[in-house]
């Protein structure tokens, strides 16, 4: 059992360049989200969904995009990469409604030069 | 606008001792507080969690209190060990949210031999 798996683990960017982080769950989850994390800043919510088909702004959304054309992808696009982006990003899954645990990928450590 | 307010930022502690980490939120309307643990290269893990109906939750050698009225919840790590030295984040959330987790900064928790 897989768990979240986050790809790729490690990316450099040029500014303006594109680029597409994959996650993908195995516990048939409903719940996904995207986070990134920044020191002293804690983890930040992106985007997230509540099921197949359905996306949702969270706290630091501009410059993102997001996708859930299946249940157990979630896609986080960057359409032109700039340098505020370095960041390491986290998906997160859970299959409860309301409060319950949320499970992390190992995370993706993006550079944008 | 920080939502959870997390203290300190570093802690360091001999083996044995009881580092506390401090949490304070905003949101009157979370009912959920989680507390992650998380080692260098790695996603966050669930270590445990309180709801708002109880002061005090104790798995093994965490605790945490929880002050509804002051709006604060703690950790504590009783016995600590080298192997706790991680950095911590509390979280919040609340059930008409979509389980989205509101983190705070995080505390870089060293316990030396």
């Amino acid at each position: 059992n897989a768990g979240v798996t986050q790809t790729p683990k490690f990316r450099v960017l040029k500014t303006g360049q594109s680029m597409t982080l994959l996650c993908a769950q195995d516990m048939n989850h409903e719940y996904m989200y995207w986070y990134r994390q920044d020191p002293g800043m804690g983890l930040r919510l992106i985007h997230y969904s509540v099921g197949e088909g359905t996306t949702a702004k969270g706290e630091v959304p501009d410059g993102y995009n997001v996708s859930r054309l299946k249940k157990q992808n979630f896609l986080l696009g960057l359409e032109s990469a700039a340098p505020s982006q370095t960041s390491v990003y986290f998906c997160a899954s859970t299959n409860f409604q309301g409060s319950g645990q949320a499970f992390f990928g190992q995370g993706t450590r993006l550079t944008v030069v | 606008q920080q939502q959870v307010k997390q203290s300190p930022q570093s802690l360091i502690v001999q083996k044995g001792g009881i580092p506390i980490i401090n949490c304070a939120y905003e949101n009157t309307a979370f009912d959920y507080f989680p507390w992650y643990q998380q080692f260098p290269g790695k996603g966050p893990a669930l270590l445990i969690a309180i709801r708002p109906d109880v002061s005090e939750k104790k798995e093994g050698r965490f605790t945490i209190s929880f002050n509804k009225s002051a709006k604060q919840f703690s950790l504590h790590i009783m016995d600590s060990q080298p192997g706790d030295s991680a950095t911590y984040f509390c979280a919040a959330s609340e059930e008409t949210s979509g389980s989205r987790l509101t983190f705070g900064e995080g505390t870089q928790l060293t316990v030396n031999p």
